[in-house]
């Protein structure tokens, strides 16, 4: 499974857009890449997937560039609430039967009022 | 509501000390999965079932862990003479066969 890169930790405002932008340069050509969101003391919620371009759901839009080597998880105007882990994870759909999800360190987002 | 519950939410033994861990599908997903997650890093995967059959089990899954899916619906995972390290949140996830997953609130346990 591709190794994946992301910041330790963002801080943010209420009402701002958030970025948060993950690398992985050596992702191969059937990774997908997918995103989770864990709050303190609950289990990770899956969030969004993507392979390439632009995927929007009501949660979030996550942007892939040509060359794949990287995403960016964009939430549109934080609150409070989106205080949380968000994880980035890269894995082959085709090859990887298992399906079992590898995760890193994550980034911790701190939302103020 | 994930569809997945889990039980005890909290629980604290003595070392040495077996514990058993239960995983609810509400809903009907053939995949289950188990992860540990320790403090301040991402959940690691331990083991998963395509119905009943175990099918992948982690180098991290000692001979001291063993996990049941008896019947494809719910599952049970127990650690024998509990060590500190076991110290962790054990979570359950359910799948269709893919990489989106539905993850239990988990259980934590405490070695003391």
């Amino acid at each position: 499974l591709a190794k994946t890169t992301q910041p330790i930790s963002m801080d943010s405002y209420e009402g701002q857009e958030v970025n948060i932008t993950c690398s992985h340069n050596n992702i191969a050509t059937n990774d997908y890449i997918t995103w989770y969101q864990q709050f303190p003391s609950q289990g990770p919620r899956f969030i969004i997937q993507g392979y390439k371009t632009k995927v929007t759901n009501e949660v979030a839009s996550l942007f892939i560039p040509a060359d794949r080597k990287s995403s960016t998880l964009s939430l549109p105007r934080v609150s409070l609430s989106d205080t949380a882990v968000y994880y980035c994870l890269v894995g082959d759909m085709k090859m990887d039967s298992s399906y079992k999800l590898i995760f890193g360190s994550g980034t911790r987002l701190l939302v103020r009022p | 509501d994930t569809g997945v519950s889990q039980d005890p939410r909290h629980k604290i033994t003595k070392r040495g000390q077996n514990v058993t861990f239960r995983c609810d599908p509400i809903s009907e997903h053939n995949r289950l999965y188990w992860y540990r997650q320790t403090l301040g890093q991402g959940p690691e995967f331990l083991t998963y079932f395509q119905n009943e059959a175990q099918l992948e089990k982690s180098r991290l899954l000692s001979d001291r862990f063993s996990a049941e899916r008896p019947k494809g619906s719910f599952s049970t995972l127990e650690i024998q003479r509990t060590e500190q390290g076991d110290s962790a949140m054990y979570l359950c996830a359910l799948g269709r066969g893919s990489y989106e997953q539905y993850f239990g609130p988990g259980t934590r346990l405490t070695v003391t």
